[in-house]
């Protein structure tokens, strides 16, 4: 199975503030990786797939970028509307796998 | 609007089998090259692809369950279900369907709100 370990698993982070979650595969996914955001009590939401792609009606200020193994969603300024878990997954071969989350609390 | 509705028992047996369906609506299971998939989220803990069938039938399951996992299809009622045999309290969790894009790296673009299935002793 692939392997996909995201860091950090949790951060403290204030509006407006510029965050960076990274996501490494244990092996080459090429670009079938994608990021979700889960707030509690909800179905995830896709934010990027393809490593790089912003999903329609998703923000600009979200992006990913990587290819490979190593991969990144940032955004740029974040919002209250933020504040979540954030998760890597990967569809290049099953079984699909996720990364264990990264939780963005406010500081 | 595609729109998926996940439906089932909120509460199973320990060893008995779990049994959950999802129905679609705004679109047909059957439409060539969609996949659809199940997974789940345990209290508290992350997510877990458990398996998919394509629009053919075709299925495929995440190997730590494959001895106990089924998905099936019926294209008549437009739904898709789930059955876990042999269910422990390790099975306790969140199930969602979702729909992956073949078309775009299989991202899974629509989602079930999710349904709670608890296990008991």
């Amino acid at each position: 199975d692939i392997q996909l370990t995201q860091s950090p698993s949790a951060l403290s982070a204030s509006i407006r503030d510029r965050v960076t979650i990274t996501c490494r595969a244990s092996q080459s996914i090429s670009n079938y990786l994608h990021w979700f955001q889960q707030k509690p009590g909800k179905a995830p939401k896709l934010l990027i797939y393809a490593a790089s792609t912003l999903q329609s009606d998703v923000p600009s200020r979200f992006s990913g970028s990587g290819s490979g193994t190593d991969f990144t969603l940032t955004i740029s300024s974040l919002q209250p509307e933020d504040f979540a878990t954030y998760y890597c997954q990967q569809t290049s071969s099953p079984p699909w796998t996720f990364g264990q989350g990264t939780k963005v609390e406010i500081k | 609007q595609l729109q998926l509705q996940e439906s089932g028992p909120g509460l199973v047996q320990s060893s008995e089998t779990l049994s959950l369906t999802c129905t679609v609506s705004g679109g047909s299971i059957s439409t060539s090259s969609y996949y659809w998939t199940w997974i789940r989220q345990p209290p508290g803990k992350g997510l877990e692809w458990v398996g998919n069938i394509y629009y053919t039938g075709t299925t495929h399951y995440n190997p730590s369950l494959k001895s106990r996992v089924s998905i099936f299809k019926d294209t008549s009622k437009n739904q898709f279900s789930l059955k876990l045999n042999s269910v422990t309290s390790a099975d306790t969790a969140v199930y969602f369907c979702a729909r992956p894009r073949s078309e775009y790296y299989y991202s899974m673009d629509v989602w079930g709100q999710g349904t709670t299935v608890a296990i008991s002793s």
